[in-house]
C-alpha cells in the first residue's frame, strides 16, 4: 500500500515568506508526527497529532511555526516570515500507536526548504 | 532532559569484520529505544527496537540500562549495510515523540 508521502519535495522561498508543507499519513494512522533534519543536526521533534487534536507541540521552535491536522489525516505545517535558520528537511511520520508508548514511526520522503 | 548520544559520525569497516554503533541515552524513566536507518535515496525506517528482542538482517541489540546504552551490533558486515543509523529514545513520560541521536554513516568497505 501507499506509504506516507510528502509535498512538495523542493521548496526554494525567499527570507519573509510563508510555506506550507503538506503530508499525508498512511491510510487509518491516528498518530502523525513533524521532525526537522537541519544541517548537521540530527532529527528534532517539532509536533504531534492524535487524530486532529496537537497533544504535544514542544518542538515547534517560534510562534511562526504552526500546524494542523484536518479530518484525521491531512496534515499542514506552516513556516510563517521564513528565516534562513529555518532550512532544513522536514519530515512526517505517522504511527497506528494510540496510547501505550512509542510504537513504530513510518516516515516520509521529506521536503526540502531551502530559505535564500 | 532526554538525549540521545551516538559518539561515533562516521565507521568504516570491512566487508565481514563485525561493527558495533554504540549509542548512549539519558532518561531516568523506563526507556524504549529504537534504531532506525536510512539507505541511500530511500525513507528512514525502523530497524529494530528493544523490546522486541529480535534480530533484523543480521543486527542485534541490547538494551543496558545500568549503562544506558543500546549499541547495535552485527558480526560479519556486508555491504549493503552501508546507511545512514540512528538511534532514537521513545517512551518519555508517556509521550509519543523520539527523540533522536545525530547519526552514524556506516560504510562497509568491500
Amino acid at each position: 500500500g501507499a506509504g506516507v508521502s510528502q509535498s512538495p519535495s523542493n521548496k526554494v522561498t525567499e527570507k519573509g515568506k510563508d510555506v506550507e508543507l503538506r503530508c499525508d499519513p498512511i491510510s487509518g494512522h491516528t498518530a502523525l508526527y513533524w521532525y526537522r533534519q537541519s544541517l548537521g543536526q540530527g532529527l528534532e521533534f517539532l509536533i504531534y497529532f492524535q487524530g486532529n487534536s496537537a497533544p504535544d507541540k514542544s518542538g515547534l521552535p517560534s510562534d511562526r511555526f504552526s500546524a494542523e491536522r484536518t479530518g484525521g489525516s491531512v496534515s499542514t505545517l506552516t513556516i510563517q516570515r521564513t528565516q534562513q535558520e529555518d532550512s532544513a528537511v522536514y519530515l512526517c511520520a505517522s504511527s497506528s500507536q494510540t496510547s501505550g508508548g512509542t510504537g513504530e514511526q513510518f516516515f516520509g520522503p521529506g521536503t526540502r526548504l531551502t530559505v535564500l | 532532559a532526554q538525549r540521545v548520544t551516538q559518539p561515533e559520525k562516521l565507521l568504516s569497516v570491512f566487508k565481514g569484520a563485525p561493527v558495533e554503533l554504540k549509542c548512549n541515552y539519558s532518561y531516568s524513566g523506563s526507556p524504549e529505544l529504537f534504531w532506525y536507518v536510512q539507505y541511500s535515496r530511500q525513507r528512514l525506517q525502523l530497524l529494530l527496537r528493544h523490546i522486541s528482542r529480535e534480530s533484523i538482517k543480521g543486527f542485534t541489540a541490547d538494551l543496558n540500562k545500568g549503562e544506558t546504552s543500546f549499541h547495535l551490533k552485527k558480526p560479519f558486515a556486508q555491504e549493503e549495510d552501508s546507511a545512514m543509523y540512528y538511534c532514537a529514545l521513545g517512551g518519555i513520560q508517556g509521550a509519543q515523540k523520539l527523540v533522536f541521536g545525530q547519526g552514524t554513516r556506516l560504510t562497509i568497505n568491500p
